[in-house]
């Protein structure tokens, strides 16, 4: 079956820097949808991208789902303490494959 | 809105033990999910039930079984226990399936000694 692939494993990145994790489809994906999980807590549901090409944002933190609707990503700009977590991607059609994240980590 | 409700949220059980976790979604989602979470291997799905029905399976052993009730109540169940159940156990909700977001609860976890 697909397999949705994210890169990296872990981040580090000064507060302020800009953060990016990436995720890598075998095969066209419908859509992804992006969860972050704070430390000690549950996954929340961020957005969901459908279309190709489809960019969407939510103050600093813009998506972007590939033209050929193989890949995603998640950019976010000027990090602060607050970003701290695990972001993940789906693809919700296929729950059984549920990446093992990026973990972000912000060094004040 | 009350938000998606599970009970217990912690738990110690014995090995060999059995346990019952539930799971209570968000009022009007009839898609409910469960997975298990530990620092090894991230998030795992168990399975999926939408209005009563097991849409989906995961790729665990029969120890771990699952239903959903007319409310769409969930609960997953675990018998005979091993170290290596150990884990946060998430359960998940959504008015429809296949479009809309999960809205996660903030889990049971289980530890086995």
């Amino acid at each position: 079956g697909q397999q949705v692939m994210q890169i990296p494993q872990y981040q580090h990145v000064q507060e302020g820097e800009d953060f990016t994790t990436y995720c890598n489809s075998s095969t066209t994906l419908s859509n992804i949808q992006w969860y972050k999980q704070r430390p000690g807590g549950h996954p929340v549901f961020l957005i969901q991208l459908v279309k190709s090409g489809e960019v969407k944002k939510q103050k600093r933190l813009t998506f972007q789902f590939g033209e050929a609707k193989k890949n995603s990503s998640l950019h976010i700009t000027a990090t602060q303490t607050t970003d701290v977590g695990t972001y993940f991607c789906w693809n919700r059609d296929d729950k059984i494959i549920f990446g093992k994240g990026t973990r972000l980590h912000i060094l004040p | 809105k009350a938000g998606v409700t599970q009970t217990p949220r912690y738990l110690i059980k014995t090995r060999g033990q059995q346990v019952t976790l539930s799971c209570s979604p968000i009022s009007g989602h009839r898609s409910v999910s469960w997975y298990q979470q530990t620092p090894g291997q991230g998030l795992q799905f168990l399975f999926e039930y939408f209005s009563e029905t097991q849409r989906n399976k995961g790729n665990f052993p029969g120890r771990f079984s699952g239903r959903q009730f007319s409310n769409s109540r969930s609960e997953m169940n675990v018998s005979t226990l091993e170290l290596g159940d150990s884990a946060l156990y998430l359960c998940a909700s959504s008015l429809a399936d296949r479009v809309y977001g999960y809205t996660f609860g903030s889990g049971t976890r289980l530890t086995v000694v």
